[in-house]
This record gives structure tokens, C-alpha cells and sequence, in this order.
């Protein structure tokens, strides 16, 4: 089975910009969560998403945001971008949902956004 | 906010030897899991352990958890320069299977 795969790797944008980012997750994989890693605050939970639902979020601001399509391909989108919002997010894949506690996930590359 | 803490934030070694990491957390957990993440990686699974287990291995690698000091520790064995790289818990709380909290890292590096 192939893994997950995030699209772009990289990014650089300006600020005020917006920005959105492509997860695909492993086959039948119906679940998909979104971390963003920085060196100042490590990493941290941005929301999760399953069968198209929001079913957990992070604490971030609003103009953080995502969905989930039909085919559990999930997109995040960052609007009026910040210098701070520099950072690596990974989305992570999982077999089930958050109801369930003993779940493996599997994590993507990540795509490294640049913010200037 | 991170809900668990680790220590040492880094470790070096030479290969053969032992490194031991530990992870303390401040709520109460469904279970705790252990993540590799090679320079700036996506984060690789090595090991869950539920909060009524006291002691899990795999392979190489062996994980204690202590509830009632909200603390788990990560060994490595025999390390190989191939370890050379971040090792984070995440601690997951009731109906919260998706949502790990994670610590803080260490930084392992593996002298060859």
C-alpha cells in the first residue's frame, strides 16, 4: 500500500497570503489529523477529521481551517499568513476514528511552509 | 500546550550502547505512544503502551509506564547509528484515539 502522501513538500509564501495544503491518506484509511511542528513550540494537534466531519480541534486560531472529501483526502488551509505560521505540518492517517483510543497512525512527509 | 515533558532534550552515544529517554505527562491518559522522526520527517510509530500495561517490548526497544507518576521511559538496546534521530512521546486521552499530545523530543544521536 502506498503511504500517506502531502503535497507540496514545500511552500514559501508572503504574509497575508493564504495557503492550502493536500493530504492524501493510506488506502481506506478514513481518518485524517493535521500537527504543525516548530522549533519554539514543538509539535501540536491542528484538528482531526473523519467520514468528512471535523471531530477534534486544536487550539488555533480561525484562520486555520480544513475539510475532508468523499475519498477521505483531506486539504488544510491556512488564510492571511503570518511569519509565525512558518513551519512544518504533518497529516497523520488512521484506520479509525478517535472513538476509538488504540489507533496507529501513520504520518505523511510533511510539507515545510515558509512564511516572509 | 504540550502535555508531556522529556528528558533528556538531547543524548549522544556511541553505538553498542543503551540510551534510555523518559516522558512525563500531566493528565490522566488512555494510552502513551512513542514516535521516531528522522531530520525533520514525517513521525515513524515504534510502540503504544495502554495505561493498565506496565511494561512493553518490541524488538529492540522496551517502554515502561508508571500512571501513578504520570511517567513512561523509552529504551533502546544495542544502538545503531541508524537511531540517530528525534524520539517523541504522545500521550492520548478517552474518546481522543486521533489527537496525540506530544512532548517535547530527544534528540538522539548515535556515534558510529
Amino acid at each position: 500500500k502506498a503511504g500517506v502522501t502531502q503535497t507540496p513538500r514545500y511552500l514559501i509564501k508572503t504574509r497575508g497570503q493564504q495557503v492550502t495544503l493536500s493530504c492524501s491518506p493510506i488506502s481506506g484509511h478514513r481518518s485524517v489529523s493535521w500537527y504543525q511542528q516548530t522549533p519554539g513550540q514543538g509539535l501540536q494537534f491542528l484538528f482531526e477529521y473523519f467520514s468528512e466531519t471535523q471531530r477534534n480541534k486544536g487550539n488555533f486560531p480561525g484562520r486555520f481551517s480544513g475539510r475532508q472529501f468523499s475519498n477521505s483526502r483531506s486539504e488544510m488551509n491556512v488564510s492571511t499568513l503570518e511569519l509565525g505560521d512558518s513551519a512544518l505540518y504533518l497529516c497523520a492517517s488512521s484506520l479509525l476514528g478517535s472513538t476509538h483510543s488504540y489507533n496507529e497512525q501513520f504520518f505523511g512527509p510533511g510539507t515545510r511552509l515558509t512564511v516572509l | 500546550s504540550q502535555q508531556g515533558e522529556e528528558d533528556p532534550q538531547a543524548l549522544s552515544i556511541q553505538e553498542g550502547e543503551n540510551a534510555t529517554m523518559n516522558c512525563s505527562y500531566k493528565t490522566s491518559i488512555n494510552n502513551l505512544q512513542w514516535y521516531r522522526q528522522n531530520s525533520g520527517r514525517g513521525l515513524v510509530h515504534l510502540i503504544l503502551i495502554r495505561s493498565n500495561e506496565r511494561e512493553k517490548h518490541s524488538g529492540r526497544l522496551r517502554v515502561t509506564l508508571d500512571t501513578s507518576k504520570k511517567s513512561s521511559s523509552l529504551l533502546i538496546t544495542a544502538s545503531r547509528a541508524a537511531d540517530t534521530a528525534s524520539y517523541f512521546c504522545a500521550t492520548v486521552l478517552n474518546n481522543a484515539g486521533n489527537m496525540l499530545t506530544f512532548g517535547g523530543g530527544t534528540r538522539l544521536m548515535v556515534k558510529p
